[in-house]
């Protein structure tokens, strides 16, 4: 199984809403990422989280805040987002952290931002 | 000079054709290379991995420049559904992958 699932495919939010994106991945990787794309331009990183632990944080607002509760699963909690912040997130996960390692992408979650 | 660079095209070539893409970099210490493919609204999937001097699988072959810091990816005999944009992905340091812009192939019939 090499997928990567990631919940709800598509979310309208109000800038005063609180919402979690979920990623879910079974191909035992211990690294798992958060990327923010929009449109006609390339993902950004947003979080790394190696073996459990948040290793980058670039710079993301704290209305962004990511959760790894286990080492199958990620979370991104979203509070007080801007209409600016509609994009794709995109989730992503590779067996370790290091630059030999695939990464590969869940479907994404299409966030609106009203 | 940004740390990777690609012709964002778009390459608008018809079935059966070759088209080759190249990408540049600017990390000579570099070890690992991706080209990732993405269709219009859905996620990025991985194309092909270059650790050494190039990597060859069906219809894409890629190739890696070190001397010159480019890798190219060449699609031959190429079908209507290779359509998509390319990406070309370049490891920095440890966990972040810079991406370059992508290349769009339109390939007609």
């Amino acid at each position: 199984d090499t997928e990567v699932t990631q919940t709800p495919k598509h979310l309208v939010m109000g800038m005063t809403n609180k919402k979690s994106l979920k990623c879910e991945q079974h191909m035992g990787h211990r690294a798992m990422y958060w990327y923010k794309q929009k449109a006609k331009k390339p993902p950004e990183l947003m979080f790394v989280y190696s073996y459990e632990k948040l290793s980058i944080n670039e710079s993301v607002p704290s209305r962004f805040s990511p959760e790894c509760p286990n080492s199958s699963l990620l979370n991104l909690h979203l509070h007080a987002l801007q209409p600016e912040d509609s994009a794709l997130y995109l989730c992503a996960s590779s067996q370790v952290s290091g630059m030999y390692n695939e990464q590969f992408f869940g479907p994404g979650t299409r966030l609106t931002v009203l | 000079r940004k740390e990777v660079e690609q012709d964002p095209g778009p390459f608008n070539v018809p079935e059966g054709a070759t088209v080759a893409f190249n990408c540049t970099y600017s990390n000579s210490a570099s070890q690992s290379f991706f080209w990732y493919r993405q269709d219009c609204r859905k996620e990025p999937k991985l194309l092909m991995s270059v650790y050494s001097s190039g990597n060859e699988d069906g219809r894409f072959t890629a190739q890696l420049n070190r001397a010159s810091q480019y890798i190219s990816l060449l699609i031959r005999d190429s079908k209507l559904s290779d359509s998509a944009t390319y990406l070309c992905v370049v490891p920095h340091n440890t966990d972040k992958l810079i991406f370059g812009t992508g290349t769009r192939l339109q390939v007609f019939p």
